[in-house]
């Protein structure tokens, strides 16, 4: 398996334009969750779904940012209108409901200037 | 809410040498699990070791160990033999199992660097 794949590596924007990120989780896991690690504030967990289905979106920062899962092999998480704080990397996990191992992708970096 | 908290931001030890970093969390429950990622340069993070709290034993893999105090809530990891691809960031990660919650947090983390 190619694990989590995340796109793009890196994406450099101007503030006020739209962002999105991918995450094809591992074939098979059934969870799949969205984290932003920053300097300041490290790892945060911004949501999660289960079986596609959003289960805790209370890490999402605002409306600005939204997530998607439409199948079981797709999730994006657009940021629109991006701001410079919103820079930082976003990574993406999956997991097999119940087996407690996240996989984690590569991440995608952001800056918004 | 529970809380992860590593006081070590930063931590070195000469190749082959042993190192221990530190982790302590705060929870109210009884039933969790705890784990260490591994964050090199490359920035994916990758799963080093887990412990699920029911379990006494400490887990083991390979060159890495922990130390787990329940009572303390101290989850500490070792890691023996030191090699040069062990620099990296490391993070404590805790997740409950109640609420059938699929939720890790994470510690700030502790940077490990390894002198030749």
């Amino acid at each position: 398996d190619a694990g989590v794949i995340q796109s793009p590596r890196h994406e450099v924007t101007e503030m006020g334009q739209e962002v999105t990120l991918r995450c094809k989780p591992i074939s098979g896991h059934n969870s799949l969750f969205w984290y932003r690690q920053t300097m300041m504030r490290g790892l945060e967990l911004l949501i999660y779904f289960n079986n596609n289905v959003p289960i805790d979106d209370s890490g999402m920062p605002e409306d600005r940012f939204s997530a998607k899962m439409p199948n079981a092999s797709f999730s994006t998480l657009k940021i629109q209108p991006s701001e410079p704080r919103d820079s930082a990397v976003y990574f993406c996990a999956s997991s097999l409901w119940g087996y407690n191992v996240l996989t984690f992708g590569a991440g995608s970096r952001l800056t918004v200037l | 809410a529970q809380t992860v908290t590593q006081s070590q931001p930063e931590m070195s030890v000469q190749e082959a040498e042993t190192v221990t970093l530190s982790c302590t969390y705060d929870t109210s429950e009884s039933d969790y699990y705890l784990f260490w990622y591994k964050q090199p340069p490359s920035r994916q993070m990758i799963l080093v070791i887990r412990q699920e709290a029911y379990k006494q034993q400490n887990a083991t893999e390979n060159r890495f160990s922990v130390n787990f105090q329940k009572a303390a809530k101290s989850f500490s990891l070792k890691i023996s033999d030191s090699q040069l691809g062990d620099a990296a960031m490391y993070f404590c990660a805790y997740r409950s199992t109640q609420g059938g919650s699929e939720k890790l947090v994470f510690g700030k983390g502790t940077k490990l660097t390894v002198n030749p």
